[in-house]
Parts: structure tokens; C-alpha cells; sequence
């Protein structure tokens, strides 16, 4: 069964460091996102890409982060300058169509000391 | 933007027990999903399930969209059972974005 993929599984930097985290979505979807979820919370809504452009944003989207699709595979989310709360697990996930099944990725966990 | 509520927070069950747990929203939806969340954090993709009715095996769940409820079964409990539910939503205003309940912690005793 397809799925999404993600790397790398953790990723420890210093604050200040830019990270890029890296999603493989399923090969025939079209709308892709990122979550994000804090140590003992719940998963939030970071962002949602379609047709090779942001479709939607939370507020927690800020400068600092930004997504890019560099092929017709990759997916990344790229965070300019980490933060000590930046630390957290980051999920990737896709679908085919609105309203579909979103499948999401193992996640990575980022810890920014 | 939707609210999405889930019950109880915890729920601490003797192996074999069944249990039931609850998600309310707050408008109608474009889907609906169940995830349980292993230990080691990942979200694994239980059901699909904007409305009517899903079995696999000892889950099954059920969503009434008219009354914005849906409810997860676990029969028979395992103690690999164990972890947090979390129910999700998309709403139906043309967003695709799931937003997440706060989840339940499900602690399966032997």
C-alpha cells in the first residue's frame, strides 16, 4: 500500500539553525500539509499546498516557515531560524481531493536546543 | 472555525473491556477521521468516516452528521490497544485542512 514518507525520523539542532523537513506525499495526490504537534497536545494545522502554491495558513505559519514542492516528488517545510518552540513533532500528509482520506507520514521529531 | 470536542480525556480499562469514545463538532463536515497514536507518536489511520457506519475487526465507529456526533467501539480489549484516539474533522467550507480534538488517552490494564 502507498504511503507517505518521511525524513529524516529526528532531527536535534541549535536555536537560531535553519532545518528543512523532508515528505515523499502518495505519487497520485494533489493536495498536500503539515502538522505540527507539542509534546502532549494536540496535532495543529500549520499549512495546506495545492497546484504549486499555499492554499491555506494557520497563524503559526509566520516568516519563519515556509513549504516548497523542488520536484514531483519532494514536499519540504523549511524553518528559517529555529525557536526552543519550534520543538515538536512535524507530521506531513496528503490526499487525492478535498474531502478525501488525508494520509499521513511517521513524522519527525524536531527538538531545538 | 469548527471546534471539535472529544470524551472522555482519559479512560483507564481492565483488558477485555469495551469501551466507547465520543467526538462532537460543531459544524457539518467533509470528513471525519479516527487516528490512534502509538507510542512512538505515530498517527495511524483507523477509520474514515464522514458519516454512517465502519467495522475492522474488534473497532468499529460510527458517525451521525445530522446530530455532529461520531463514536469510536473498541471491543475486546488489548493492552496494544493502548495510546491516544484522536478524532479529526474537515469542514465543509471548502477548506482542507483537519482539525484535530484534543484526543483521548485510552490505558489498557492487564
Amino acid at each position: 500500500e502507498p504511503e507517505v514518507t518521511q525524513t529524516p525520523s529526528h532531527q536535534v539542532t541549535q536555536m537560531g539553525q535553519e532545518v528543512i523537513l523532508r515528505c515523499v506525499p502518495i505519487s497520485n495526490h494533489l493536495y498536500f500539509y503539515w502538522y505540527r504537534q507539542i509534546l502532549g497536545q494536540k496535532v495543529e494545522f500549520l499549512v495546506s499546498f495545492y497546484n504549486n502554491e499555499i492554499s491555506e495558513k494557520s497563524e503559526i505559519f509566520d516568516d519563519q516557515f515556509s513549504v516548497e514542492r523542488p520536484d514531483g516528488s519532494n514536499f519540504t517545510l523549511k524553518i528559517r531560524s529555529t525557536k526552543l518552540e519550534d520543538s515538536a513533532m512535524y507530521f506531513c500528509a496528503s490526499n487525492a481531493d478535498r474531502g478525501d482520506t488525508q494520509y499521513f507520514g511517521p513524522g519527525t521529531r524536531l527538538t531545538v536546543l | 472555525g469548527i471546534q471539535v470536542e472529544q470524551s472522555p480525556p482519559d479512560l483507564i480499562l481492565q483488558e477485555g473491556a469495551n469501551s466507547t469514545l465520543r467526538c462532537n463538532f460543531s459544524d457539518s463536515v467533509n470528513n471525519l477521521q479516527w487516528f490512534h497514536q502509538n507510542p512512538w507518536g505515530q498517527l495511524i489511520n483507523l477509520f474514515y468516516i464522514p458519516s454512517g457506519t465502519k467495522q475492522n475487526g474488534r473497532l468499529s465507529a460510527t458517525t451521525v452528521a445530522t446530530e455532529r456526533y461520531s463514536l469510536l467501539y473498541i471491543s475486546s480489549s488489548q493492552t496494544t490497544d493502548s495510546g491516544v484516539y484522536f478524532c479529526a474533522v474537515e469542514g465543509n467550507f471548502g477548506n482542507e485542512k483537519l482539525t484535530f480534538g484534543t484526543g483521548t488517552r485510552l490505558t489498557i490494564i492487564p
